[in-house]
């Protein structure tokens, strides 16, 4: 079985850099084709791409937010680490980490982990 | 256009038919994948590619693609289908990922 689990601080202050931690299990980080992305959502608002990382160390940032973003992995502990910096109160969101799979025309995203509420306030 | 274009909400009647788009320039070029998403919990994959379902997901839930618009088709809508719905794709580049706004759907 797949899971995902994302970890990381439930409050943080304006400026502050956040770094969320994705714990996977039931496939490895090495898997061809497959990847971790991360995406969050704003209370009452949609989905939004972050950032994924495949196997092959690929990495793909959402263009609003790529001088803010790094992803980075670490296969022998099953983990994918986001950190974003300069938080602002426009951050607070759910945020999700799920798996990756790409092919020629597609990439999708199954399963999800449960989502971690990040607040960003003073 | 790296946008993906749904209707913010569709309505549908106990066990009736109901379509839902997504419309986007990347989705000429690309598939796009469909999650329902409930309220307080993570979304779902229920279609990715032309018309693949993953394993658990009703054979009620199909997707079709023409020209710039994909279609997420509710055949004999239930219930527990009331949620919100996002599209997916890759976006014109082909490089990143682009989510839809999301339609809530009403089981009526």
């Amino acid at each position: 079985q797949v899971t995902l689990k994302e970890s990381g601080p439930v409050l943080v202050k304006p400026t502050e850099t956040l770094t969320l931690t994705c714990t996977v299990s039931g496939f490895s980080l090495s898997n061809a084709r497959m990847g971790v992305s991360w995406i969050r959502q704003p209370p009452g608002k949609a989905l939004e791409w972050l950032a994924h990382i495949f196997s092959n160390d690929e990495k793909s940032y959402s263009t609003s937010l790529k001088s803010r973003l790094t992803i980075s992995k670490d296969t022998s502990k099953s983990q994918v680490v986001l950190t974003m910096t300069n938080m602002d109160p426009v951050d607070t969101a759910t945020y999700y980490c799920a798996r990756i799979q790409t092919q020629w025309l597609l990439r999708w995203f199954d399963p999800w982990g449960q989502g971690t509420l990040v607040t960003v306030s003073s | 256009s790296s946008e993906l274009t749904q209707d913010p909400a569709v309505s549908v009647a106990l066990g009736q038919t109901v379509r839902i788009t997504c419309q986007g320039d990347s989705l000429r070029s690309y598939y796009a994948s469909w999650y329902q998403q409930k309220p307080g919990q993570a979304p779902v994959l229920v279609i990715y590619g032309k018309n693949n379902r993953p394993s658990g997901i009703p054979d009620r839930f199909s997707g079709s693609s023409s020209g710039n618009t994909a279609s997420l088709t509710i055949t004999g809508a239930q219930a527990e289908d009331e949620a919100d719905y996002y599209c997916n794709s890759r976006d014109s580049s082909g490089n990143l990922v682009v989510f839809g706004g999301g339609t809530k759907l009403t089981v009526l």
